[in-house]
């Protein structure tokens, strides 16, 4: 069964500083997809960014990027120039082809300090 | 584009009453839907996946009876509690997938049900 481990449960940032987030996951599936999801106090989630696992390339969006380490099975989110707007739960989540399913981490709060 | 609307935003039902969410894919087609539950600051649970035409498939230790969740057309899902009890009380959000890039799911805004 996939699991996926989010061992931070909050953070917090200077605004303009950088942070990262980290996510670890466990499958024997070789297909699979990862995301990180935003959730602000709105509760509306919002997709940040995300990574097929045949791409060796780490994604990139803006000021968000990931580092992606498949053989350690971690997916860590780096939040440059953190902005207060960027304060939220943070989700990571997996996907494998073969299951149809999404499975999220615990999530992560991040506030950011003006 | 890939919008997804839920209703209502917010429900409150006395216990023993049944409530329906509905979640409706905006401009796009969804093949499968998701239903998910969340307690405050805990993480998404996923309820079922329901597919357009057939019957939900429901995840270990929810009670389909209870969640009747019908995906009656290609842009509708809905999810019914029924006989709600205050235990049900929660957040529930839906997504949809097909709208876009393969295997992205697209969120509703989540429904609030509070059961007194």
């Amino acid at each position: 069964a996939q699991t996926v481990t989010q061992s931070q449960p909050e953070m917090s940032v200077q605004e303009a500083e950088t942070v990262t987030l980290s996510c670890t996951y466990d499958t024997s599936e070789n297909n699979y997809y990862l995301f990180w999801y935003k959730q602000p106090p709105s509760r509306q989630m919002i997709l940040v960014i995300r990574q097929e696992a045949y791409k060796q390339q780490n994604a990139t969006e803006n000021r968000f990027s990931v580092n992606f380490q498949k053989a350690a099975k971690s997916f860590s989110l780096k939040i440059s120039d953190s902005q207060l707007g960027d304060t939220a739960m943070y989700f990571c989540a997996f996907y494998a082809s073969g299951t149809y399913k999404y499975i999220f981490g615990t999530g992560t709060r991040l506030k950011v300090l003006a | 584009g890939a919008v997804v609307s839920q209703h209502p935003s917010r429900v409150i039902c006395k216990s023993g009453t049944s409530v329906k969410i509905e979640c409706r894919s905006l401009d796009f087609q969804a093949t499968t839907m998701f239903w998910y539950r969340q307690f405050p600051k805990k993480s998404l649970m996923l309820m079922a996946t329901s597919n357009e035409g057939s019957k939900a498939t429901y995840e270990q230790g929810v009670e389909k009876d209870k969640f009747l969740i019908n995906h009656a057309s290609l842009t509708l899902s809905t999810l019914t509690v029924t006989s709600a009890h205050p235990e049900d009380s929660s957040f529930y959000i839906c997504s949809a997938d097909g709208g876009g890039r393969i295997n992205e799911q697209y969120f509703g805004p989540g429904t609030r049900l509070t059961v007194t």
